[in-house]
This record gives structure tokens, C-alpha cells and sequence, in this order.
């Protein structure tokens, strides 16, 4: 079955850490990227990749970092720095960079800051 | 600045009603836009999309509509079943090689039996 996962579905995390959440994909997207999602508030992007070894920021990407070493990989970390870490995190892949293409989401990952 | 507004934060029709679903941008430089149906706790999941060049897209019971010369766009459901009972969001992007896409904050529908 091809698709996107990410995990875990849920994460907790103590004020002051750093935390890691996976996005993997075997659809041989070239493209990936990841949004937030907060309480009544749309999707918004914090990091995108295009192809292995790039990324951009988005429009929210301050206290977040990511990496693409390998083309179905596209992990996140949310440091120490994000101010409001709590958040629903999505993932989702697009077959290439290309602006007419739909983005394909995995289920997201909860995360919550205690 | 919210480029791309959904102002109705919600929706309630009656099962086998038509669902409107409404969405307007401000950025003329939008090419592509997509509907999307997300339930609680889940990833999106694609629903219809529309490029530029048409001002209209039909799938199954799903069609959307785009003006753009009014920079409005609407999804219409017809006929609403209980299970469209979901949040819906509008997104647009610029086409070309630019993949980024600019959400709206959503529209929740509920249909009633």
C-alpha cells in the first residue's frame, strides 16, 4: 500500500526540548512538505522540499528545522525555540514541485507541550 | 493578511440538499486551486481541484465553480450525505513551479438524516 506515515500520532514533550517527528512516503513523491494546524486556523506551511538535499521555509518556519537526505524522508524537529509548540502536525507529498499537483497528507501528529 | 478567505466558519444542510461551500482569494497570481475534506484528527484528504483556465470542474457529486474576475470559488455538494459531515478547506496555489499551497481556515458542514 502506497502512502504516508507519520508517527507517533501522539507526542508529548517537557517545556525546553527539542522533539523529532518522522514523515516517511513510498509514493516516489518528489515533493514534500510539512504544515501546522492550530484550533480553528487553516494549514499553515512551515518547511518544504522539492527534491533530495533542498528545502525552503515556509511562512511559518521559526523554531522548526528539517532534513531531506533521502527522497521518502522528510523529518521535522521543533526546538527548544518555537514559542507554541502545541499543534497538530501534518505531512504531505506531491509527485513533483510543480504547482498543478494535489498534495497528499499523512494522518499528522499531535504534539503537545506539557 | 489571509489571502485566501473561507467566511462562513460552518454549514448545516439537510441529507439529499445541495451543500455551497464558499471561498474567495486576494492574490491575482493564484493559478490552481483545491478542495480539501479533513474529519478530527486525520490528514486532508483531496477532494476536486480547478485550474484557471476553466470555471468549472465536475466529479461525481462534487463540482466547483471558479470566478475569476470576483476572485470566488465554491464547492457544491450535491446530493449532501451524512458522511460529508466533515471540515472543508479551499487552497490555492500559483502554478507553475511554485508547488506552495495557501490554506483558508475551513468551513465545517454537517448534514443532517
Amino acid at each position: 500500500d502506497g502512502g504516508i506515515t507519520q508517527s507517533p500520532k501522539y507526542l508529548f514533550r517537557k517545556e525546553g526540548q527539542n522533539v523529532t517527528l518522522s514523515c516517511e512516503q513510498n509514493l516516489n513523491h518528489d515533493a514534500m512538505y510539512w504544515y501546522r494546524q492550530d484550533p480553528g486556523q487553516g494549514l499553515r506551511l512551515i518547511y518544504y522540499s522539492q527534491i533530495v538535499n533542498d528545502f525552503q521555509k515556509g511562512d511559518i518556519a521559526e523554531g522548526y528545522s528539517v532534513s531531506r537526505e533521502k527522497k521518502e524522508s522528510f523529518p521535522l524537529t521543533v526546538t527548544s525555540a518555537q514559542k507554541n509548540p502545541t499543534a497538530f502536525y501534518l505531512c504531505a507529498s506531491s509527485i513533483d514541485p510543480a504547482g498543478y499537483n494535489e498534495q497528499f497528507f499523512g494522518p499528522g501528529t499531535r504534539l503537545t507541550v506539557l | 493578511d489571509q489571502q485566501v478567505k473561507q467566511n462562513s466558519p460552518s454549514l448545516s444542510v439537510q441529507e439529499g440538499r445541495i451543500s455551497i461551500l464558499n471561498c474567495d482569494y486576494t492574490n491575482s497570481m493564484f493559478d490552481y486551486f483545491l478542495w480539501y475534506k479533513k474529519y478530527p484528527a486525520e490528514g486532508p484528504t483531496f477532494l476536486i481541484s480547478i485550474s484557471s483556465i476553466k470555471d468549472k470542474n465536475e466529479d461525481g457529486r462534487f463540482t466547483v465553480f471558479l470566478n475569476k474576475s470576483a476572485k470566488h470559488l465554491s464547492l457544491h455538494i450535491v446530493p449532501s450525505q451524512p458522511g460529508d459531515s466533515a471540515v472543508y478547506f479551499c487552497a490555492a496555489s500559483e502554478g507553475g513551479a511554485n508547488s506552495k499551497l495557501t490554506f483558508g481556515k475551513g468551513i465545517t458542514l454537517s448534514v443532517r438524516p
